[in-house]
């Protein structure tokens, strides 16, 4: 069973403050997704990252995959209150078996 | 509409009782996803349907759970004597084929009393 940990599980930061949050796990795979979460919403995409070392910038937000295609990690610069939410990273693996994994989460309050 | 539309939006019921969630996924959309979160937690697997395909039913937590989809669109999760510890929001989602974009719907928030 592909198991995503995300870390940190929560994070609380000032406004204008700088955060990266992981995702690791002892699997590789094909591609990694990233996605927020509002209160009372689904999931929506923010990224997808699908060739080992690749960095992807949206705005303020940094996206990196691992060399080894085995782990990511969201880097946000000057975060806003804008960017609260849960941050799921998704995984699809190597092994035929598309079913997208999703990760722990982490769960980020920007405190204006 | 053209996302992914989730029905009720919101259910209570008593314990014992049977539920059934609805989802229906974006038009043409192969893949279709049903995930259950709980408060302030992530996303827990369920079920997964991909074409004509038999469903990954790995992620059903107990017999009571089932699902079926139709006519490889509209999909309903039930849930059959229902305990408090199913309480949660249950979330579906389709994608074109399976490896891109995973579009949610809004979710049934079920409580179970």
């Amino acid at each position: 069973t592909q198991l995503l940990e995300q870390s940190p599980q929560f994070l609380s930061i000032q406004e204008g403050e700088n955060l990266t949050v992981y995702c690791n796990s002892s699997s590789v795979f094909s591609s990694l997704q990233w996605y927020r979460q509002e209160p009372g919403e689904g999931p929506v995409l923010l990224v997808t990252v699908v060739t080992g070392g690749e960095v992807k910038k949206l705005k303020r937000l940094t996206f990196q995959f691992g060399d080894a295609r085995k782990d990511s990690s969201l880097h946000i610069t000057a975060a806003q209150p804008g960017d609260t939410g849960l941050y799921l990273c998704a995984a699809l693996s190597n092994f035929g078996n598309e079913k997208l994994t999703f990760g722990t989460g982490t769960r980020l309050t920007i405190i204006p | 509409g053209a996302g992914v539309s989730q029905s009720p939006s919101n259910k209570v019921t008593e314990k014992g009782k049977d539920v059934e969630l609805r989802c229906d996924p974006i038009s043409g959309h192969t893949a279709l996803y049903w995930y259950r979160q709980s408060l302030g937690q992530g996303l827990e697997f369920l079920i997964y349907f991909q074409g004509n395909s038999a469903p990954d039913k790995s992620g059903l937590p107990s017999d009571r759970f089932s699902a079926e989809r139709t006519g490889g669109s509209v999909s309903t999760l039930t849930i059959q004597r229902t305990q408090q510890e199913d309480s949660a929001v249950y979330l579906c989602a389709s994608s074109l084929s399976g490896i891109g974009e995973a579009f949610f719907g809004q979710g049934t928030r079920l409580t179970v009393v």
